[in-house]
Order: C-alpha cells, then structure tokens, then sequence
C-alpha cells in the first residue's frame, strides 16, 4: 500500500503559539486532506486540498499540496486548548484515500 | 444532517467469540467504507461499499472478517473467530461520491473493540 509519514508524531505546545505538521510520501497523490480526531470520535474533515501548490485555509488553519504532489503541509495558528487531539493526513490515489499515522497535538493553557 | 451511526460504542469479548458491528450512513450517500484503527495509527480500509456491491475488500481478512451492505444503507462488519490483534476501533465512513475524492468522507464515532 501507499505510505505516508508525518511529523512530527507528537507536538507540546503552548496556547498561542504557531503549529506545523507535515506529511509526506514516495508517491504522488492526487488529493490530500487534512482530518482532526478528538479521543473517543471519528476522524473530522478540516482542509481538502486538489491542486499541485494549493493554499487553502479554514479559519486558523492553513494547508498547502505540495508542487511535487508527494507531500502536504498544516499550519495553525495562534493554538487553543481545544485544538488538542491527532491530526491525520490522508492521500488519494488509485480510487483510494491512504492514511497517515498522525500527529498528536498537546496545548498547554 | 444526521451524521453517520455506529453501535455498539463499546465491545469487550474474549479470543475465539465473535461480534458484529452495525453503520447507519448518511442518507443519499451510496459509498460506505468500514476502517480498522489499531491505537497509535491511522485507519486502514478493510472495506468498501458502493451501494451493495463491494468495490474494494483487498485488506480484509475474509478467513475470519465479513460484511455485507444488503439493501444499500446500512452495513454488518462481523469478525468470527475474534483474535488479540483485532482489538481497534472500527469506523464506519461514508460519501456522497464514488470514492470520495471531491468531497472526503464522513466518519462515525467508532466502535471501540478490545479482545481479551
């Protein structure tokens, strides 16, 4: 299967501060999306993204489809307590979407 | 909109039993997927529904995991005999579109599967 690598795998941050995660792969996806995953729910959609060196935001959050279409990026600014939980990218190709392992997001009040 | 249903929540079970689990899709979507994820990792496709007929079952282990979506809505994920490695969280997704690609999937909440 298509593998994808994100990092980092776990982030301590402090409230206000700027996040970057990012994901990665040898192969060339198609789509990529951004979904966060609160303990005990599903995986929920925050940022789609369908062009090579697409920018695209969502409130505090902004995403890029990297030019080389093998990687993705998520930024988030000025973090809050309830931006805590794992993030999860996910890449389509192949008529599939392929998970990332995630990237587990800590905020200190 | 109603979001996609899954129960039970929770399911505890010993090695060698076996247990099923039940999703309710968003109404008018006619993609399902179910999704195993094992904790510290991301969800892994074990199946996909396009109506009733599966589209992708590569990654399901057919000795011991089925499923069935028999009128197009709703789906069964069984696993019999149960094994330790089963314990995951099984979500159920679904889209409005073929394989999801212009407007991602939906999750449920997940049933929470432990097998001691």
């Amino acid at each position: 299967g298509q593998q994808l690598n994100q990092s980092p795998q776990s982030m301590f941050i402090q409230e206000g501060e700027d996040v970057s995660m990012n994901c990665t792969s040898s192969s060339i996806f198609n789509t990529w999306l951004w979904y966060k995953q609160d303990p005990g729910e599903g995986p929920v959609l925050l940022i789609a993204l369908y062009k090579a060196g697409e920018l695209t935001s969502n409130g505090r959050l902004t995403a890029q489809f990297g030019i080389t279409r093998k990687d993705s990026f998520l930024n988030i600014s000025a973090s809050i307590p309830s931006d805590v939980g794992i993030y999860f990218c996910a890449g389509y190709n192949f008529n599939k979407f392929y998970f990332g392992s995630g990237t587990k997001l800590n905020v200190k009040p | 909109e109603a979001g996609v249903a899954q129960s039970p929540r929770y399911k505890i079970i010993e090695k060698r039993q076996s247990v099923a689990f039940w999703c309710n899709p968003i109404s008018g979507h006619a993609t399902l997927y179910w999704y195993q994820q094992i904790l510290g990792q991301g969800p892994k496709l074990l199946i996909q529904f396009q109506n009733n007929g599966v589209v992708d079952d590569s990654q399901l282990p057919k000795d011991r995991f089925s499923a069935e979506r028999l009128k197009g809505v709703d789906s069964t994920l069984k696993i019999q005999p149960a094994k330790l490695e089963d314990s995951a969280v099984y979500l159920c997704a679904s889209s409005l579109e073929p394989h999801g690609r212009n407007d991602g999937y939906t999750f449920g909440s997940g049933t929470r599967l432990t097998v001691v």
